[in-house]
């Protein structure tokens, strides 16, 4: 069966510090990766897919970055981060079809100071 | 493009009494539609999907759904509510087409009272 990993589970982290949020997927191989975050515990923010190695599609112009460095990892990444970056951040993945749902990690809670 | 409303941000009911949280629509094409439920500080847990077929589908936790194609709705429901129900519900619609992302509603934050 496929699991989803994602770590850490809390963040806290200084304005202007780089972060690097981590995703990997097991049991499977090509899946859609998806980044989103979610503020206050409400609605959900896509902020990057990618359908293969290499290929990340942005959303949302911000200052945040994903990489996708092997089939079944998935990086979120800030150079300097921002107050505003503070969230509830969620990997996802999916068999490549529209017709599967998705399966989400855990998440990670980002405070920035 | 597609797009899914869930007008209510909050449904209270009562411990026992059946529930429904409401789901509409919005897809140039036939639709994928999908319930998920989110505890605090967890992620999306996969409820149901309507794919094709019967357009009452049942899932897990004793919820089921209505797909309504005239009325374009999905709304969830339950004949009897749990006060560990409560939890923050989201309505998602992916189209037949083939788009890579899902579309997610705002949420609807079910509160199950004793």
């Amino acid at each position: 069966s496929q699991t989803i990993h994602q770590w850490p589970a809390t963040l806290v982290q200084p304005v202007g510090s780089p972060l690097s949020l981590e995703c990997t997927v097991e049991g499977t191989s090509n899946p859609n990766l998806y980044w989103y975050r979610q503020a206050a515990g409400r609605g959900l923010q896509l902020l990057f897919y990618s359908v293969g190695i290499g290929q990340i599609s942005s959303e949302v112009p911000q200052n945040l970055s994903a990489s996708r460095p092997q089939d079944r990892q998935f990086i979120l990444s800030s150079k300097k981060l921002l107050l505003s970056d503070s969230g509830f951040y969620l990997c996802a993945w999916s068999f490549q079809g529209p017709n599967y749902g998705y399966t989400f990690g855990s998440g990670t809670r980002l405070t920035v100071v | 493009a597609q797009s899914v409303a869930q007008p209510e941000d909050q449904v209270n009911v009562a411990e026992g009494n059946p529930l429904t949280v409401k789901c509409t629509y919005s897809v140039s094409g036939n639709p994928y539609l999908f319930w998920y439920v989110q505890y605090p500080n967890r992620g999306l847990q996969f409820l149901l999907k309507y794919i094709t077929g019967d357009n009452l589908v049942k899932g897990s936790y004793g919820f089921e759904a209505e797909f309504n194609k005239s009325q374009t709705s999905f709304h969830l429901k339950k004949p009897s509510a749990l006060v560990s129900d409560s939890a923050l519900y989201f309505c998602a619609v992916r189209d037949i087409r083939g788009y890579n992302d899902m579309r997610f509603g705002a949420g609807t934050r079910l509160t199950v009272k004793p």
